[in-house]
Formats: structure tokens, sequence, C-alpha cells
């Protein structure tokens, strides 16, 4: 069965620092890769997504993902956190256009 | 245009009570969905209808209920509540653009449930 893994449950930085979540998912063919942020209390938001083009992918915020077809991963990075990015972060993925295949989250804590 | 409306916000039940979940879409999206949240769990999918009259079930279906009488409403019903079922559910729906459908999912507010 497809999955998707993240690597870290729980981050802490803080401010300034730079920032990568680790996210790998199992071959099943066409992949749509996203990173979503949910804040604490609020609903899921997209930060960005890959469908196909240029690996690198700029999403909102300061945000962006580097997909790596051969290491099936999809890290998020983000040079300079900051307290406001205090929240969890997940990595779905969409196989074969089908069903949204989720990850456990990553939560983020930055320190003032 | 309020996007995806999920009530109610929080329900606490008595175990082998039932009840319904509510949500609602104003996209006219024809991809719809439920998951429910577990800490460490991430979300996994309850159940799903890619349009009106259609449903199938996700990774964790038992215990719920599904009906898609309508393009906008998609409500999650929990037949005999158990404290498993405690959880935050979330509804989620998605557009069809260049064929890549039900990729791009926008979410409620989520519903806080506490079975007791």
């Amino acid at each position: 069965a497809q999955s998707v893994s993240q690597h870290n449950h729980h981050v802490i930085l803080s401010e300034a620092a730079s920032l990568e979540l680790g996210c790998n998912y199992s071959y099943g063919g066409t992949v749509n890769l996203f990173w979503y942020v949910q804040y604490p209390g609020q609903h899921l938001q997209l930060l960005l997504k890959y469908f196909s083009g240029d690996p690198l992918v700029k999403g909102i915020k300061g945000f962006e993902a580097e997909f790596i077809k051969s290491k099936f991963s999809f890290n998020l990075r983000k040079p300079s956190v900051q307290w406001s990015d205090t929240a969890e972060y997940f990595c779905p993925v969409v196989y074969n256009n089908n069903d949204m295949r989720f990850g456990a989250g990553t939560r983020l804590t930055v320190k003032p | 245009n309020a996007g995806v409306t999920q009530t109610p916000k929080f329900q606490v039940l008595k175990t082998g009570q039932s009840m319904t979940l509510q949500c609602a879409q104003d996209m006219n999206h024809e991809y719809m969905s439920w998951y429910r949240q577990d800490p460490g769990m991430g979300l996994r999918l309850i159940h799903y209808s890619v349009g009106a009259g259609i449903t199938d079930q996700g990774e964790v279906p038992n215990g719920y209920n599904v009906s898609r009488s309508t393009t906008e409403d998609f409500p999650l019903r929990l037949l005999s509540a158990a404290p498993s079922q405690t959880s935050v559910y979330f509804c989620a729906s998605s557009y069809s653009r260049g064929g890549r459908w039900r990729n791009i999912q926008y979410f409620g507010a989520g519903t806080r449930l506490s079975v007791l």
C-alpha cells in the first residue's frame, strides 16, 4: 500500500534558523505532491504543490520544496523561520490521480 | 463564497448515540471527502465522493456512513458512537482543472468530537 513518511515528529527551532522538513513516499506510479500547514486550532491550508516541471517549487510565506524523484522525497525548506511559522506540517501524496495519503505530520515549534 | 463549511464545531456524545456531521461547499466541487485526524497518525480518509450519488470507502470507513444527494452537501453519519471515534473530523473538497482533479483540496475548519 502507498504510504507517506515524515521523519521528524517534532522540530524545535529558534527564530531566524533555517528549516528543512523531510517527506518520503513509497513508489506507486504517478504522484502529485503537496505541503499543507495547520496553524493551532485551524484547518489545513495549502503551502505549495508539485504536479510536473521544475522540481524546485516555491510556495507561499517563503516556503519552497524540492522533488527528488530518485529519492522519492519532497522536502520542505525555509531559509529563516519566524515565530508565526509554529504549526503542524503535512505532506500528502496523491497516487495516480486517486486518493490523497497523509503522513503523520511534523509539529514545528519556533521559539522567539 | 464561504468555501467548505462544517457544523458543528464541537460535539460530545455518549457511547451508542448517533449523530450527523454536516459538510457543505459552495465551490461546485465534484470531489468531497471526510478525514479524521488523530495525534501521531496524520489524517486518514474515511469516505469520499466523486459526485452526487457516488460514494466510496477510504482507509477507515467502519462505523461511518455517507451519502451525496447534492453536489454541495456531504454529511457523515456516526451510527453508534464509540470512544474510538473521538477525533477531529475534517471535510474537504476538490475541483477539476486540466485533468488533475481531486488534488488541490480545500478543507473545512473541523469538528472536534468526543465520545464518552
